[in-house]
């Protein structure tokens, strides 16, 4: 079964510095999305992106952070100037179109730690 | 968006059929539930989405009463494995998934 793929498994980060965290969806998928869960609480939405663009994104997702498909497999998460709090697991998921009527398929995450 | 109310956490042993039941009020006539399942240290694992009625997949069933004011996520024979976090959630049009907190299932041997 096709599954979404994401790197580092574990990324280790000074704080101010800025972080890539890759994704690479299931293939024939059109939307992607990024989640992310800070330890021992509940998965927070950040962001959707579609068609090259941003559909919908959270409060959370402020200025610090972008996302990216810089080519036709991957698909990026970029945090400039980490803080302590970006300390987080974060997840990419990917469906095949829009709406709950599609599931969403998550891939294993990126454990981000800021130093 | 509809509010969900699940259990914070429920336990059963080994070879149980176990319900988790989330009441879900305000859900839209255009609404879907979908109920995922999250070990630790990995994403969430899709389990099962209803609209009405029952709905049965090889891992689960799904019961939603006429009023679709809450849905019953059912498992049968549990095992160790099945220890996890499950999530209801309730929408439709909107790729915004906005989880709460899940019900903490313990498996015991």
């Amino acid at each position: 079964e096709p599954e979404v793929t994401q790197t580092p498994s574990h990324q280790v980060t000074q704080m101010g510095q800025e972080v890539i965290l890759r994704c690479v969806p299931i293939s024939n998928h059109l939307y992607f999305y990024w989640y992310r869960q800070i330890l021992g609480q509940k998965v927070e939405f950040l962001v959707s992106f579609y068609n090259n663009e941003i559909s919908e994104k959270s409060e959370i997702f402020d200025d610090q952070f972008s996302v990216e498909r810089p080519d036709g497999s991957n698909f990026t998460l970029k945090i400039r100037s980490t803080k302590l709090e970006d300390s987080a697991m974060y997840f990419c998921a990917s469906s095949p179109g829009s709406g709950r009527r599609q599931p969403q398929h998550f891939g294993d995450g990126t454990r981000l730690s800021i130093l | 968006l509809a509010k969900t109310t699940q259990p914070i956490s429920m336990d059963s042993y080994e070879g149980q059929e176990v319900n988790i039941t989330c009441s879900h009020n305000n859900i839209a006539t255009n609404d879907y539930i979908t109920w995922y399942q999250q070990f630790p240290s990995q994403g969430p694992r899709f389990i099962i989405q209803g609209y009405k009625t029952k709905v049965t997949n090889e891992v689960a069933s799904l019961f939603i009463p006429a009023d679709r004011k809450s849905s019953t996520l059912s498992l049968p024979r549990v095992s160790l494995s099945d220890t996890a976090v499950y999530y209801c959630l309730v929408g439709d049009i909107t790729n915004d998934m906005r989880f709460g907190a899940g019900t903490r299932l313990t498996v015991k041997p």
